[in-house]
Formats: C-alpha cells, sequence, structure tokens
C-alpha cells in the first residue's frame, strides 16, 4: 500500500494553468478508471474536485479538469485564481480493494 | 444536507484504546459504504478503513490492520472506529467519509483529533 507519487509544490500566476501528476502503479490508476482529485485547504476537510479520472461533480469550477494515461493521472487547473492556492490529494482504489492517496501537493499562487 | 460528525478524540497514551464516532445525517446511512481518513500533523491523508453499507464487508490499511476496528450501526447512523493497542504514529485528525460511485470520497466531516503521547 504504498502512497502514489505527486510533485511537493506546484506553483503558477494568477490566469495561467498547471498540471498535478499522480504517479501509481498497475495494481491501482493503471487498473480502474477510479481516480479522484481532493482540495484542501488549511484546517479544512478535503473536497473532491474531481471523480471517475475526469467528472466534476456539481459546483465545482469547469476550470478544473482531470485526465489519466496508464499508471498516471493529472489535474489541470486553468486561469489560476488566488482562491486555488491550496494542498491537493489525488486517490485511487486498489485492487487489494483498499483506496490509497497521493502525498499530497501545495499549490502556490503567485 | 449531508452531515458527518465526528466525536471521540483526545489524548491516549501508548498502547491506550479509543473508541471515534461519525454521526450521519441528511442520506440515507444503511445504503452507503463508509470511510475513515487519517492526516497526520502537517502530514498528508492516509486511508484508514472502509466498512459497507450492511456492515458485512470490512477493509484495512496495512498500518491497521488488526489493530483497528470498523463497525456501523445503521439503527443509529452512526459509523465507529475503535482504536486499540495505540501508537505515537496513530496521532491524527481522524475523517470519517461518505462513499459515492465510482469508489470516491463526496462528503467528509471535520474531523476529531487523537493524540497518543505519554
Amino acid at each position: 500500500q504504498s502512497a502514489l507519487t505527486q510533485p511537493a509544490s506546484v506553483s503558477g500566476s494568477p490566469g495561467q494553468s498547471i498540471t498535478i501528476s499522480c504517479t501509481g502503479t498497475s495494481s491501482d490508476i493503471g487498473s480502474y478508471a477510479y481516480v479522484s482529485w481532493y482540495q484542501q485547504h488549511p484546517g479544512k476537510a478535503p473536497k473532491v474536485m474531481i471523480y471517475g479520472v475526469s467528472n466534476r461533480p456539481s459546483g465545482v469550477s469547469n476550470r478544473f479538469s482531470g485526465s489519466k494515461s496508464g499508471n498516471t493521472a493529472s489535474l489541470t487547473i486553468s486561469g489560476l485564481q488566488a482562491e486555488d492556492e491550496a494542498d491537493y490529494y489525488c486517490s485511487s482504489y486498489t485492487t487489494s480493494s483498499t483506496w490509497v492517496f497521493g502525498g499530497g501537493t501545495e499549490l502556490t499562487v503567485l | 444536507q449531508v452531515q458527518l460528525v465526528e466525536s471521540g478524540g483526545g489524548v491516549v497514551q501508548p498502547g491506550g484504546s479509543l473508541r471515534l464516532s461519525c454521526a450521519a445525517s441528511g442520506f440515507i446511512f444503511s445504503t452507503y459504504g463508509m470511510h475513515w481518513v487519517r492526516q497526520a500533523p502537517g502530514k498528508g491523508l492516509e486511508w484508514v478503513a472502509f466498512i459497507r453499507f450492511n456492515g458485512n464487508d470490512k477493509f484495512y490499511a496495512d498500518s491497521v490492520k488488526g489493530r483497528f476496528i470498523i463497525s456501523r450501526d445503521n439503527s443509529k447512523n452512526t459509523l465507529y472506529l475503535q482504536m486499540n493497542s495505540l501508537r505515537p504514529e496513530d496521532t491524527a485528525v481522524y475523517y470519517c467519509a461518505k462513499i459515492d460511485d465510482p469508489y470516491y470520497f463526496d462528503y467528509w466531516g471535520q474531523g476529531t483529533l487523537v493524540t497518543v503521547s505519554s
């Protein structure tokens, strides 16, 4: 049950686009379309931003999009805004009937 | 609206036990699986355990297997986490979360802090 691999930090200027990668294995990301992404502001509970690789829950901005290729999933945020500054976590269901999270990525809006 | 409210956190000595509760409302609790997820201070999220809607199947992270027990009482709309043989590395905010299809965490509680220290 090793954690998925995410970059520790990414940054971008307002209006720009950034992409956060999430690398797993053939036992998790590579086996299912069950990748989800969560945004967490300091001191708050996580909030789902993407589920099922590329689906947005109602109320989440269409500036957030997700994709997957092989064992790697990606979250792209376009038109960066100050309010997007937060920690982001990917998650996947696994072939062991468990779930695994990535280590988290701190997004800084410059 | 969906609400998940955790309780039962606190300070406990290494080797001790604690039971967390998660009171659910705003949805038909008995038809959804539920998770526990934790976050150590300054660290990332770690999935802890999952229980199916009827309580018949339970799954655990290797780090807690044999020490923690997830359970639920559908008549009380409440999820539980019995934590035994606690270790300092179990110190974290513990969140309960509701599952939705396909296999993601759609609602989270506000969390309850567990501190394992002598």
